[in-house]
């Protein structure tokens, strides 16, 4: 099966700063990629995705990377601000058995300093 | 209903115990998943349901575990002789359609405490 791994497990920036998070997965048919942000007490909520055929992809302040041919992908966010501090979650899906079975990485917590 | 609604949110229960956990999803989704969320970890699949059938329950840790979707709406997991182990937060999550590309929608968990 697919396995998604994700790095850094922590991460501690400034306010205004910027923040990448970076992800792997194995499995070459992976063709949707979305990103969650966990905050306590809540369930993920979707902040962003990319599909397989785009190579970037932004919104606002946040941005998607996507290498296929590495099998890498990455979560950018600019001018960081204290409630983007939170849990967040990569993942990557594919087509199985005619739906799309995503894989979650494990998980970076942020902490936006003010 | 506006978002994924899971009850209760904490369930604490003693070894043994059978337990059931409700999800009741956006109205409209067909697609229904159970993930498993364990301390500092990503959502581990459980299981997805398309309609009222399981189409996929591989992610079921074992034979204590079932769920179900009897009118393709509201869903509900069952654990029989709970153990310490199966302590976590249990996520449902809903999406549109079964297949594609469409993130899910998430709700708050329930997180079950076995003592």
């Amino acid at each position: 099966g697919e396995n998604v791994e994700q790095h850094p497990s922590t991460l501690s920036v400034q306010e205004g700063d910027s923040a990448v998070i970076k992800c792997t997965y194995s499995d070459s048919a992976s063709n949707y990629f979305p990103w969650y942000k966990q905050e306590l007490g809540k369930g993920p909520q979707l902040i962003i995705d990319i599909r397989s055929n785009v190579g970037e992809k932004k919104d606002q302040r946040i941005a998607v990377t996507l290498n296929k041919t590495a099998k890498h992908f990455s979560l950018h966010i600019t001018e960081t601000q204290p409630e983007d501090s939170a849990v967040y979650f990569c993942a990557a899906s594919l087509n199985s058995g005619g739906y799309q079975k995503v894989t979650f990485g494990t998980g970076t917590k942020l902490q936006v300093i003010p | 209903g506006a978002g994924v609604s899971q009850t209760p949110s904490n369930k604490v229960t003693e070894k043994g115990k059978y337990v059931e956990l409700r999800c009741d999803p956006i109205s409209g989704h067909t697609a229904l998943y159970w993930y498993r969320q364990s301390l500092g970890q990503g959502p581990e699949f459980l299981i997805y349901f398309q309609g009222t059938g399981a189409a996929d329950d591989s992610g079921l840790p074992n034979d204590r575990f079932f769920a179900v979707r009897p009118e393709g709406s509201v869903s509900t997991l069952k654990i029989q002789r709970t153990e310490r182990g199966d302590s976590a937060v249990y996520l449902c999550a809903s999406s549109l359609r079964q297949g594609g590309d469409y993130g899910y929608t998430f709700g708050s968990g329930t997180r079950l405490t076995v003592v």
